[in-house]
């Protein structure tokens, strides 16, 4: 499995709350990513990150932000949580060296209530 | 813009069976990746395989061998000697190697039968 790391693996939390996902890899990667994918469903690419102090975002539209301070570290914010935030994030990373495979944490299952 | 079709939403086999995935993209890029990832219900998303556009060849990986279709834009994935532990999601995924996404199809749920 890729060393990549995602905390907490399950949150439920309640309305309004701030809370960020932890995204962290050990493989020198200097690109990362954040999924949102409902059960069963397609991915979908919320933001991604160059490198250290590069943010972007894709495709779908999120409230969240990211930072990149270190090249290791990606975490994911909500400042504040609604029940349309409920699903899945997904971490990932990927290197040009490696014909841009991405490789992906284990996924934060997020319900808000 | 790329996109990524799959046109099986959902899909059965033997065990032992042999089964095959369809992905189509659409693209106007002569160099790019292509590849199948798997998703396990509740376990990680794990790469399958990945082929280059430019090299000719199929890729294999074991038991998961591509037809990899330029002209035509296809891209399956096709397991042999279907085992129990090949139940997953599947996901097809393009790139461009000087690209900022992946694109990913809306994924082909497999369910291997004892």
């Amino acid at each position: 499995e890729a060393d990549i790391y995602q905390t907490p693996r399950y949150l439920v939390i309640g309305t309004g709350k701030k809370i960020t996902l932890e995204c962290s890899q050990t493989m020198g990667h200097d690109k990362m990513y954040w999924y949102q994918q409902d059960p069963g469903m397609e991915l979908h690419l919320i933001h991604y990150s160059y490198g250290v102090n590069s943010t972007e975002k894709g495709d779908l539209s999120s409230e969240s932000t990211v930072s990149r301070i270190r090249t290791e570290h990606f975490p994911l914010t909500l400042e504040s949580a609604r029940p349309s935030h409920t699903s899945q994030y997904l971490c990932a990373s990927s290197q040009s060296w490696e014909q841009e495979t991405q490789y992906f944490g284990p996924g934060t299952r997020l319900l808000v209530l | 813009a790329q996109t990524v079709t799959q046109s099986q939403p959902e899909m059965s086999v033997q065990e032992a069976e042999t089964v095959t995935l369809s992905c189509t993209y659409d693209t106007s890029e002569n160099n790019y990746y292509l590849f199948w990832y798997k998703q396990p219900p509740s376990r990680q998303m794990i790469l399958v395989i990945r082929q280059e556009a430019y090299k000719q060849q199929n890729a294999t990986e074991n038991r998961f061998s591509v037809n990899f279709q330029k002209a035509a834009k296809s891209f399956s994935l096709k397991i042999s000697d279907s085992q129990l532990g090949d139940t997953a999601m599947y996901f097809c995924a393009f790139m461009k190697p000087t690209g900022n996404q992946f694109y990913f199809g809306t994924g082909t749920s497999l369910t291997v039968i004892p």
